[in-house]
């Protein structure tokens, strides 16, 4: 079946420095969605890819979708305490499963002030 | 701001008894699905329904089932607990097609 591989499994970083986690799909993607969860909380809605090549920006966050639709990155400037937690890539593998979200075992930020 | 709600939030059980997971989706949100996400997990797919019926289920066994009521609220049951059921359940609306969800607070289950 599908698997979701995410990297690094955790990542400490300082204020102000900047993080990037990685997300790589057995197989092709229909689309590839992401989630934070804070410490304690549950999965927040980030964002959506869809396209080959996509690349989207949410202030300091930047999504990209790669060519092959096979692997995502989210990369954050400069980040903050409010950055800490979990994040989820989750991919759905389309047609007649677009709805089945295969979500990696994620990332763990957290940011010494 | 989630305007899906669970319910419990939390809950023991004892190994072999059965439960039920109450979730209230955010209104217009005909798509509901469950989650199971053990700690320090990804959430896992366990099943799907949209509009009442049940149209996709992830690898888990019959023992966990649902129902989803035309007032957007449904239910996890699962029957013949195990100690490995021990997780967070999240309860996660759509509007269908490839939105993204909204994921209630969730139910943090306990078998012992």
């Amino acid at each position: 079946g599908q698997q979701v591989m995410q990297i690094p499994q955790y990542q400490h970083v300082q204020e102000g420095e900047d993080f990037t986690t990685y997300c790589n799909s057995s197989t092709t993607l229909s689309n590839i969605q992401w989630y934070k969860q804070r410490p304690g909380g549950h999965p927040v809605f980030l964002i959506q890819l869809v396209k080959s090549g996509e690349v989207k920006k949410q202030k300091r966050l930047t999504f990209q979708f790669g060519e092959a639709k096979k692997n995502s990155s989210l990369h954050i400037t400069a980040t903050q305490t409010t950055d800490v937690g979990t994040y989820f890539c989750a991919g759905s593998p389309g047609g007649g499963s677009n709805y089945k979200l295969t979500f990696g075992k994620g990332t763990l930020l957290t940011v010494n002030p | 701001e989630t305007g899906v709600t669970q319910s419990p939030t939390h809950l023991i059980k004892t190994r072999g008894q059965q439960v039920t997971l109450r979730c209230s989706s955010q209104s217009g949100h005909n798509t509901v699905s469950w989650y199971q996400q053990a700690l320090g997990q990804g959430p896992q797919f366990i099943f799907q329904y949209y509009r009442e019926e049940e149209n996709g289920r992830g690898n888990f066994p019959p023992r966990f089932s649902g129902l989803q009521f035309p007032n957007y609220s449904s239910e996890l049951n699962v029957n013949a607990l195990e100690l490995d059921d021990s997780a967070l359940y999240l309860c996660a609306s759509n509007l269908g097609g490839t939105y993204g969800y909204t994921f209630g607070s969730g139910t943090r289950l306990t078998v012992v």
